[in-house]
């Protein structure tokens, strides 16, 4: 099993939809959450830190949920720069290391 | 500028050449790491570092040789390039003091072996 698991994807959305990712963990001891977003042949870049009582920052809400070892990003009101791949990285092991999803592909078309 | 840089940005070589990836920062951290990427895969680490004496091996680091030459530099090295090196390698840093350790990312090189 992957220590960090995500479906894949395509989501493919129409401007303005509402659209959900998920995101598990197999390590109960991981410490810190994020959500990166990475476009095509470009770098990862840090889009929200995972808190335990969950965060906000604009249209992105990130929710944690340790005893199902569960994070989720929700992105409101989708704009066409939205689209990109999303990863949810975890903070685990003895020496702080990133462990990397795969990644969910989202494409929001017009 | 950029905070994070890495030099080349792309790079073509052969099979059994000596290659070395450099990365740059101006952010003032203390930690840093380098990663490769496959298509269809996360990042995967290779090798990391938390200050100018310390070196650590990360998940796949055989055929890989890393070195700290200043708190602002650290370079990846293959010995002996193979095809199945072929992938987009990224640098990182992050800062000691934040606690959540989050990390950030050089623009990358896509190292292309034949």
């Amino acid at each position: 099993r992957k220590e960090v698991e995500q479906d894949p994807g395509p989501f493919n959305v129409p401007e303005g939809a509402t659209v959900a990712f998920n995101c598990t963990y197999s390590n109960s001891a991981s410490q810190s959450f994020f959500w990166y977003r990475q476009d095509c042949r470009k770098e990862p870049k840090l889009l929200m830190s995972v808190y335990s009582s969950g965060n906000e920052d604009g249209r992105f809400t990130a929710q944690l949920n340790r005893a199902s070892q569960y994070i989720s990003l929700l992105i409101r009101d989708s704009k066409l720069s939205d689209s990109a791949t999303y990863l949810c990285v975890v903070l685990s092991g003895g020496y702080n290391k990133l462990i990397f999803g795969a990644g969910t592909r989202l494409a929001v078309h017009p | 500028d950029a905070d994070v840089t890495q030099t080349p940005r792309n790079r073509i070589t052969k099979t059994g050449k000596r290659i070395m990836l450099e990365c740059s920062q101006t952010k003032g951290h203390d930690r840093m790491y380098w990663y490769r990427q496959d298509p269809g895969l996360g990042l995967q680490l290779i090798y990391y570092s938390f200050d100018v004496k310390d070196i650590n091996k990360g998940e796949i680091s055989d055929g890989y040789s890393v070195s700290r030459q200043a708190q602002a530099k650290f370079s990846l090295s293959l010995e002996s390039a193979i095809p199945n090196q072929t992938a987009l390698y990224f640098c990182a840093t992050s800062d000691v003091r934040d606690p959540y350790k989050a990390q950030y990312f050089g623009p990358g090189t896509r190292l292309t072996v034949l």
